[in-house]
């Protein structure tokens, strides 16, 4: 059974703070992959990134971070001098491999999301 | 955008009544996924197509069904509706099987009153 935890319902920060989002996964299986979305009010999700459970490597993209550690099985996000415009609900997701053996069939597993309201 | 087309955007409809949502993928992606949104049960997988044939069945109930037609298009039936079917309902494609990076649509939002 696979199982993501988004222990942070809600989160308020001030414009120009930074802000940490977690994620806790829970899978069995060896080769995986996570993801970040973000679902403004408008409630389109548009993907953030995706990691596979080989790459271990942080990355960053502008203001955006994420630390993957297979060590705590979490995937943190972190937002550096959040703005207005990232409030938002933002879900982690995880992949991996369902179904018969060999031609596998993936589907994302979400977290119930966090909702970050950055305030002016 | 995304690339993933949606339609209708929004759909009201009565209790018992059948709907049909629609979805177009990204060009050249194989994959499509339906999921579905509530507050009470959050962001669901539904159903899984590749190229034309069901990869996997999540949280669907018999009342729904759906199919990916020759194009790759594929439309998600809801039939019987309840109140409780008022939700968010997504569809994603990716490339290949793996969903290694599935890109969502807009939503349908439907409204069962």
């Amino acid at each position: 059974a696979q199982k993501v935890t988004q222990a942070q319902t809600e989160i308020s920060v001030v414009e120009k703070e930074d802000v940490t989002l977690d994620c806790v996964y829970e899978t069995r299986d060896t080769t995986y992959y996570l993801f970040w979305y973000k679902q403004p009010p408008s409630g389109e999700l548009v993907f953030l990134i995706r990691r596979n459970s080989f790459d271990e490597q942080n990355e960053i993209s502008g203001r955006y971070s994420w630390n993957f550690q297979k060590s705590t099985s979490s995937f943190n996000f972190t937002i550096t001098a959040s703005q207005v415009v990232d409030s938002a609900v933002y879900f982690c997701a995880l992949s991996e491999a369902k179904g018969n053996s060999g031609a596998g069939s993936y589907q994302l597993t979400f977290g119930k999301g966090t909702k970050l309201s950055v305030i002016p | 955008d995304s690339g993933v087309t949606q339609t209708p955007k929004h759909l009201i409809t009565a209790t018992g009544q059948r709907v049909t949502l629609r979805c177009s993928p990204r060009s050249g992606d194989l994959s499509v996924y339906w999921y579905q949104q509530s507050l009470d049960q959050g962001l669901q997988f539904l159903i899984q197509y590749y190229n034309g044939e069901e990869r996997a069945k999540g949280n669907i109930l018999e009342r729904f069904s759906a199919q990916q037609f020759p194009d790759l298009h594929s439309e998600l039936n809801l039939s019987s509706l309840e109140l409780g079917d008022s939700a968010l309902y997504f569809c994603a494609s990716s490339v290949d099987i793996k969903n290694t990076e599935a890109f969502f649509g807009q939503g349908t939002r439907l409204t069962v009153v």
